[in-house]
């Protein structure tokens, strides 16, 4: 199973950008990489994923090196509603139900 | 589409009892899989199915047990509660193996 390591915790103001890098030296060439938002009493919620380079979607950029033993999440423009707790993990596309979540980021957002 | 669904909502219980927590999805999602996350944690793998009649061991299956007879039905069975199975119980389904998975709102459960 690939480990990933987050940092605990990121602060922030509202209109700026956030980036959160995963860790995952040990990722395997069938993994790819999902991130979860998850706000308090709720089930995560899937934000990005992707395999390689880059990805973006309406909410979230994702940035994953050529050797892909670490991903960014971008959060573009922070709003006070993007205050939660954000999962990185890496799953094997080959063998499913072989996931591990992290700790998390929990991300504050202040006026 | 309702999404993915838990029954109850909370549920407090005696330690020695027994229980079901109920997860259903309408999305004919072949990948199911429960969650626990204990306060201030991230979640931690229980048991997961990847079609009716499949199921294995996740990270942490003591003491749960999982069945699936129907593509929408997949419910985790607390055989002999104690106090340290409480926490927030989460299902999950996905359609794919890369790991894009739904959610459920989650099940509150305390054991005294």
């Amino acid at each position: 199973l690939a480990k990933t390591t987050q940092p605990i915790s990121m602060d922030s103001y509202e209109g700026q950008e956030v980036n959160i890098t995963c860790s995952h030296n040990n990722i395997a060439t069938n993994d790819y990489i999902t991130w979860y938002q998850q706000f308090p009493s709720q089930g995560p919620r899937f934000i990005i994923q992707g395999y390689k380079t880059k990805v973006t979607n309406e909410v979230a950029s994702l940035f994953i090196p050529a050797d892909r033993k670490s991903s960014t999440l971008s959060l573009p423009r922070v709003s006070l509603s993007d205050t939660a707790v954000y999962y990185c993990l890496v799953g094997d596309g080959g063998s499913w139900g072989k996931f591990q979540f992290g700790a998390g980021t929990q991300v504050v957002v202040t006026p | 589409n309702a999404g993915v669904t838990q029954t109850p909502k909370f549920q407090v219980l005696k330690t020695g009892q027994s229980m079901t927590l109920q997860c259903a999805q309408d999305m004919n999602h072949e990948y199911m899989s429960w969650y626990r996350q204990d306060p201030g944690m991230g979640l931690r793998l229980i048991h997961y199915s990847v079609g009716a009649g499949i199921t294995d061991q996740g990270e942490v299956p003591n003491g749960y047990n999982v069945s699936r007879s129907t593509t929408e039905d997949f419910p985790l069975r607390l055989l002999s509660a104690a106090p340290s199975q409480t926490s927030v119980y989460f299902c999950a389904s996905s359609y794919s193996r890369r790991g894009e998975q739904y959610f459920g709102p989650g099940t509150r459960l305390t054991v005294t």
